[in-house]
């Protein structure tokens, strides 16, 4: 598609359970993004793929929080046992990788953990 | 890695250019500027990007000094749906680090 697809817009979970969010990046970007927006300006990078490789993934909190990008799939970011802190919009971005190639960025997901 | 540094807010009136100001005084020679907004909680819209050279597309202008620890954006006739916060964006390799954005709002 020409647009990055998130799903879903909304979450809701009570604090320990698991949430599963989705990204269908542009047909043709070999990468993906994830960043967590948590105060209203600030964006941390959580994790890049190229194609289905991780390519970069400091800023992953490692023990609760995974990402994938299988072929023929929707990436997907799962967050296992749910803290109140995890509550945020989720964006995923995808590019081309080259030089000369920004970011094009879904409209998110809000979690919220109750 | 390169750091970006805004102002936190700026008003601008209708009409008028908006001109915003982003330091990367950090940045290495082969690390590119980008400029984003985001409009409420949509996600970032992308604007412009730019290496050493001045850039203009139909949105916006990018002016980068020419030891590039700096840059200017530049909406040359701002409406109201220009207010946003806007992102400077130092691009290294493929990692793209945020700064903390400033908001523009756009008086009437």
């Amino acid at each position: 598609g020409e647009e990055v697809a998130q799903t879903p817009k909304h979450l809701v979970r009570g604090e320990g359970q698991k949430a599963k969010l989705y990204c269908a990046p542009i047909k043709g970007h070999s990468y993906v993004f994830w960043y967590q927006q948590v105060l209203k300006n600030e964006f941390k990078f959580l994790i890049s793929f190229q194609n289905e490789n991780v390519f970069d993934e400091t800023g992953m909190p490692k023990e609760r929080f995974s990402a994938k990008c299988l072929p023929n799939s929707p990436c997907s970011l799962e967050i296992q046992a749910t803290k109140l802190e995890d509550s945020a919009v989720y964006f995923c971005a995808s590019s081309h990788g080259g030089l000369n190639s920004p970011l094009h960025f879904g409209n998110g997901t809000r979690l919220t953990v109750t | 890695d390169a750091k970006t540094t805004q102002p936190t807010s700026m008003d601008c009136a209708e009409g008028r250019a908006a001109n915003l100001p982003c330091n990367h005084s950090t940045i290495s020679g082969n690390e590119y500027v980008y400029w984003y907004r985001q409009i409420h909680s949509q996600g970032p819209q992308y604007i412009i990007h730019g290496l050493k050279n001045n850039e203009t597309n139909e949105m916006a202008s990018l002016i980068i000094t020419e030891d590039r620890k700096s840059s200017t954006l530049i909406l040359p006739h701002a409406t109201l749906r220009d207010t946003a916060v806007y992102y400077c964006i130092v691009r290294v390799a493929v990692r793209y680090i945020f700064g903390t954005g400033t908001r523009l709002k756009v008086l009437a």
